[in-house]
């Protein structure tokens, strides 16, 4: 596969499910991206991670817990959700994340619903 | 801080038509850059077009160009000979600098664009 994929494609939980989002780029980038798009919202970054290292977190709440094992691959963990959190979460890779411009890639995202 | 506001929630537009979608962005910055993203249905959003501020010259691609006004803060998106792809939604965002800011993107609400055959 090329470019940045996400799984799963669509998502509904109950408030206390603990379920994982997982999001994987296949460009050879070092900065991942979680975003949150809300209908009729700007899109909100959650967390960015640079070299595996946790760069940008935008005071989200504890029950998003952001993983990155490796510069390839990106999760976001969820727990006790609550229903004002279904949206669609998108992932994004650039090459870097200080420095110079550098263009962001974006996945198809993750619709999820929290019932 | 920097926002990006996009005043038009949704637009129609016939095909073969040309359309515009405007965003406005506040910022104290000299130098910058400011985009346009269209996410279709369902699909990965992607970049359309790019412009640095400190180019005076309008980016285009293809049927697409932009209409950026500095001292007015103001970003169009021109789209001519609009195609039943061309449906989407379309985000404009703005990108500082400043080292300190990182690769930070900070993005308009969305405007719904409808193509009408």
């Amino acid at each position: 596969e090329t470019g940045v994929t996400q799984t799963p494609r669509h998502l509904v939980m109950g408030m206390t499910n603990k379920k994982s989002l997982k999001c994987e780029q296949h460009l050879g980038h070092n900065a991942m991206y979680w975003y949150k798009q809300s209908a009729k919202k700007p899109l909100e970054l959650m967390f960015v991670y640079n070299f595996k290292e946790q760069t940008e977190n935008n005071s989200v709440p504890s029950r998003f817990s952001p993983e990155c094992p490796n510069s390839s691959h990106l999760f976001l963990h969820l727990h006790t959700l609550q229903p004002e959190d279904s949206a669609l979460y998108l992932c994004a890779s650039s090459q870097d994340y200080r420095g110079a411009y550098n263009e962001q890639f974006f996945g198809p995202g993750t619709r999820l619903t929290v019932l | 801080a920097q926002t990006v506001t996009q005043s038009q929630p949704e637009m129609s537009v016939q095909e073969a038509e040309t359309v515009t979608l405007s965003c406005t962005y506040d910022t104290s910055e000299s130098d910058y850059y400011l985009f346009w993203y269209k996410q279709p249905p369902s699909r990965q959003m992607i970049l359309v077009i790019r412009q640095e501020a400190y180019k005076q010259q309008n980016a285009t691609e293809n049927r697409f160009s932009v209409n950026f006004q500095k001292a007015a803060k103001s970003f169009s998106l021109k789209i001519s000979d609009s195609q039943l792809g061309d449906a989407a939604m379309y985000f404009c965002a703005y990108r500082g600098t400043f080292m300190e800011y990182g690769n930070k993107l900070v993005f308009g609400a969305g405007t719904i664009l409808r193509v009408k055959s």
